[in-house]
């Protein structure tokens, strides 16, 4: 099983800085199997990325997913208010599995 | 519109069963694989599964295999997830949510299914 380690656990900046969010995976990931999910608290997950770099209907250009590999990014330019949530990602693997990451908090500093 | 309604919350017992249902609405339901995924109190997101509602094949997580089972009504456009000898660990949120190239583009608003004696 494909393990993803979010880091940092929490992230603490100003809206209005740039935010840069890390998954590593414990083995190679196709880029096409690996999204980014945005949960404010008491919602559900909102899909922000998927296919490692592509915006989901809806999200603002300000999200930008990069990596390949074992290692990838969710990157935002500059913080609005609305984006301080808890990020998740996600992979695909064969068996079929879906795993996620533990999440990363992006609060507001 | 295109949405995921579930059914409300549920308290059972330990060693009980509870089954959470999902009402699809605004697209053509047998074209999206629909999965559940699990988020008990506090913590993280767990994948439990997943079905096709054109056929009704499914493929359920390891961890869950004897336990879970997942089933559609393609009449009424409804899934569902049926989960058994419910222990305290059980105790979490489950969301269905649709499948989009490998990812999840869609999600019901989430079940609180809460496993108390």
């Amino acid at each position: 099983e494909i393990v993803l380690t979010q880091s940092p656990g929490t992230l603490s900046l100003s809206p209005g800085e740039r935010a840069t969010l890390s998954c590593r995976a414990s083995q190679s990931v196709s880029s096409s199997y690996l999204a980014w999910y945005q949960q404010k608290p008491g919602q559900a997950p909102r899909l922000v990325i998927y296919g490692a770099s592509s915006r989901a209907t809806g999200i603002p250009d300000r999200f930008s997913g990069s990596g390949s590999g074992t290692d990838f990014t969710l990157t935002i330019s500059r913080l609005e208010p609305e984006d301080f949530a808890v990020y998740y990602c996600q992979q695909y693997g064969s068996s079929p599995q879906y795993t996620f990451g533990q999440g990363t908090k992006l609060e507001i500093k | 519109q295109v949405q995921l309604v579930q059914s409300g919350a549920e308290v059972k017992k330990p060693g009980a069963s509870v089954k959470v249902s999902c009402k699809a609405s605004g697209y053509i339901f047998t074209s999206y694989y629909i999965h559940w995924v699990r988020q008990a109190p506090g913590q993280g997101l767990e994948w439990m599964g997943m079905i096709n509602p054109s056929g009704g094949s499914t493929d359920y997580a390891q961890k869950f295999q004897g336990r879970v089972t997942m089933t559609r009504d393609k009449s009424t456009s409804t899934l569902y997830m049926d989960l058994s000898s419910l222990r305290s660990e059980d105790t979490a949120v489950y969301y269905c949510a649709r499948d989009q190239l490998l990812s999840f583009d869609l999600w019901g608003q989430g079940t609180l299914v809460t496993v108390s004696s």
